[in-house]
């Protein structure tokens, strides 16, 4: 299995800050990464397909950057409604494999 | 739009059958461009994807290899609705368990709402 390993777990950072949040497979994925942002309750959502495509709907100041084996996930001023957990998710193989979580909260 | 609507029991005893149906809106699960997913999400698990469904010609279903031996996933055309069914459960099965869509090579793209489960006595 390809195993997904995001850093940091967890991140306090305030309103308006850069925040960046990486993940990286172990074996060569291409592309085929995507980004969810899960809210307590709530299902994951889809944020960003194919390592940097914005799914419709989200927010500009969401991007994803990467290939191969290290990607990453930028918001470029936090909002307070961005507070959750973000999972990384590879499907370049079966089975589909998820990050650990990354979970954001307010400084 | 696409929705998937989850139903099933939220608690199931130890060595039976967890069954869990994922009904859909704004698709057809019969499409041949699509595939049905199974996740679940547990603490100590975290996201683990369960297996899916697909139809090419012809009824696929591939699974994990951490559930195979215990697990079906169904669609029923005239339903429009896809099911999970776990055996011989055990505590460690207990989750929230999520369905979910694929478009051809690309990201789970919808999900449905998750339903909690828990097995217990």
């Amino acid at each position: 299995d390809i195993q997904m390993t995001q850093s940091p777990s967890s991140l306090s950072a305030s309103i308006g800050d850069r925040v960046t949040i990486t993940c990286q497979a172990s074996h060569d994925i291409s592309n085929y990464l995507d980004w969810f942002q899960q809210k307590p309750g709530k299902a994951p959502k889809l944020l960003i397909y194919d390592a940097s495509h914005l799914e419709r709907g989200v927010p500009l100041r969401f991007s994803g950057s990467g290939s191969g084996t290290d990607f990453t996930l930028t918001i470029s001023s936090l909002q307070p409604e961005d507070i959750a957990t973000y999972y990384c998710q590879q499907y370049r193989r079966f089975p589909y494999t998820f990050g650990q979580g990354t979970k954001l909260d307010l400084k | 739009q696409v929705q998937l609507q989850q139903s099933g029991p939220g608690v199931v005893k130890p060595s039976q059958t967890l069954s869990l149906t994922c009904g859909i809106s704004g698709d057809s699960v019969s499409s041949g461009t699509v595939a049905w997913h199974w996740i679940r999400q547990s603490p100590s698990r975290g996201l683990e994807w369960l297996g899916r469904t697909y139809f090419r010609s012809k009824w696929f279903a591939e699974y994990a290899e951490s559930v195979e031996s215990r697990i079906t996933i169904n669609a029923d055309t005239a339903k429009n609705q896809f099911s999970l069914q776990l055996s011989s459960v055990t505590p460690d099965d207990t989750a929230v368990y999520f369905c979910a869509r694929t478009p051809p090579g690309g990201p789970l793209d919808f999900w449905g709402q998750g339903s909690p489960v828990t097995v217990s006595p």
